[in-house]
């Protein structure tokens, strides 16, 4: 099993691009998680599913699309990239609510 | 809403010491609570967990923590240090039921020889 896989793992930007970063895993889990660490705040929730299909707002979603159309497959736009949003991207997924969250290796993104 | 505290950003300890990370969680219910460890450029991996069964929870690696409701603290503890510990520890607290995880700011640990 590869876990959770990320792409690109590294990408710069210049303010105004776009760009979408993919998810993917293969344990069969129905839950997905997007989120984003900066120095000295932890990881953020930007946004998350529930399941094909669904998808929901986390604590900083601004800024930030995302779909989930394949189980499988947790995608992240941006749309307009801003310098606030060079950071660390890390994708999760999880069996359920309360079961252990496992983690991408993360996605080191830089916005000029 | 629940939410996470971490005392003290970095801790130094040497080798053989005892590694004390330190933890308190807000939450007006009973929590569940999370330790993750990140490796230099990598993932998070989870350490241990507490979901309202044992107060003591072993995890991986020789780490422990306990759940003191009275403190409203989830301090993570392993009696003697290795270098392969220098890592950054993450505590995390979520609500029964709630898929949603909120992460303290961190703690990174040196481990010197």
């Amino acid at each position: 099993n590869a876990g959770v896989t990320q792409t690109p793992k590294f990408r710069v930007l210049k303010t105004g691009q776009s760009m979408t970063l993919l998810c993917a895993q293969d344990m069969n889990h129905e839950y997905m998680y997007w989120y984003r660490q900066d120095p000295g705040m932890g990881l953020r929730l930007i946004h998350y599913s529930v399941g094909e299909g669904t998808t929901a707002k986390g604590e900083v979603p601004d800024g930030y699309n995302v779909s989930r159309l394949k189980k499988q497959n947790f995608l992240l736009g941006l749309e307009s990239a801003a310098p606030s949003q060079t950071s660390v991207y890390f994708c999760a997924s999880s069996r359920g609510g309360y079961n252990e969250q496992f983690f991408g290796p993360g996605t080191r993104l830089t916005v000029l | 809403a629940q939410s996470v505290t971490q005392l003290g950003s970095h801790v130094s300890v040497s080798e053989g010491a005892l590694v004390l990370l330190r933890c308190n969680y807000s939450s007006s219910v009973p929590p569940y609570l999370f330790w993750y460890v990140q490796y230099p450029n990598q993932g998070l991996q989870l350490l241990l967990k507490y979901t309202s069964a044992a107060t003591l929870v072993k995890g991986i690696n020789g780490f422990e923590a306990e759940f003191k409701k009275s403190e409203t603290s989830f301090h993570l503890t392993k009696p003697s240090a290795h270098m392969s510990d220098a890592a950054e520890y993450f505590c995390a607290v979520s609500a029964p039921h709630d898929y949603k995880l909120s992460f303290g700011a961190g703690t990174t640990v040196t481990v010197r020889a």
